[in-house]
């Protein structure tokens, strides 16, 4: 079965600093990866996703992952965060099954960027 | 309404009360999903329902019982819950089939059980 691991639970950064939010899934064949934000008091909102293609991919308001087969890892980053960028963070795979898909999620990254 | 819609946004109720959550989506998807997100635990599936077909059962309790009557709305019926229940209930809609795979998510019901 799929799986995803969040390194890290917390991570705490001042505004206008670089963040790394980290990701590892367990292999399979086909890989489709999602970053998900959620504010607070919010549903989930997509970040942005890897289902083919370049590698890198990027999102509206400055974050980019990238998906590393070798490594199995779709890190998160921003090279300069806001406050506003202050929510929590989940990776997530697609695992197909009987023409079904399910979204397995990661335990999720709380970040929080201080003044 | 656009995307994902989803009543009520708070929900206290009794542990012999019996309630509904609802969902209804927008965008002309054809699977539709309940999650459970409580404190400290990842995001848990529940059910899923593609093409109006119950696809997933997640090992839910019997007190919580899904329906979903046509592609566009899905219910998650509540009747003799524990605290422990206590959750924010997200709703997700996808169109399985067509390359997209991307759920798109409600804002949630907050659920207390006293």
């Amino acid at each position: 079965a799929q799986s995803v691991t969040q390194l890290d639970s917390q991570v705490p950064v001042f505004e206008e600093a670089p963040v790394e939010l980290r990701c590892n899934y367990s292999s399979s064949v086909s890989v489709y990866l999602f970053w998900y934000v959620q504010y607070p008091n919010q549903g989930l909102q997509l970040l942005l996703k890897y289902l083919s293609g370049s590698t890198l991919v990027e999102s509206i308001n400055g974050f980019e992952a990238e998906f590393n087969k070798s490594q199995t890892s779709f890190h998160l980053r921003k090279p300069s965060v806001h406050i506003s960028d202050t929510a929590e963070y989940f990776c997530a795979v697609i695992t197909s099954q009987g023409g079904s898909e399910k979204l397995v999620f990661g335990k999720g990254t709380k970040l929080t960027v201080n003044p | 309404e656009t995307g994902v819609t989803q009543t009520p946004r708070h929900l206290v109720m009794g542990m012999t009360n019996k309630k509904s959550l609802k969902c209804e989506q927008h965008l002309g998807h054809n699977a539709m999903y309940w999650y459970k997100q409580s404190a400290k635990k990842p995001l848990e599936l529940m059910f899923v329902y593609n093409f109006k077909e119950q696809t997933e059962n997640n090992s839910v309790p019997s007190r919580f019982s899904p329906e979903c009557p046509n592609s566009s709305h899905l219910f998650l019926h509540l009747h003799t819950l524990q605290p422990e229940d206590s959750a924010l209930y997200l709703c997700a809609s996808s169109q399985v089939g067509r390359g997209g795979h991307e759920q798109f998510f409600g804002p949630g019901t907050r659920l207390t059980v006293l």
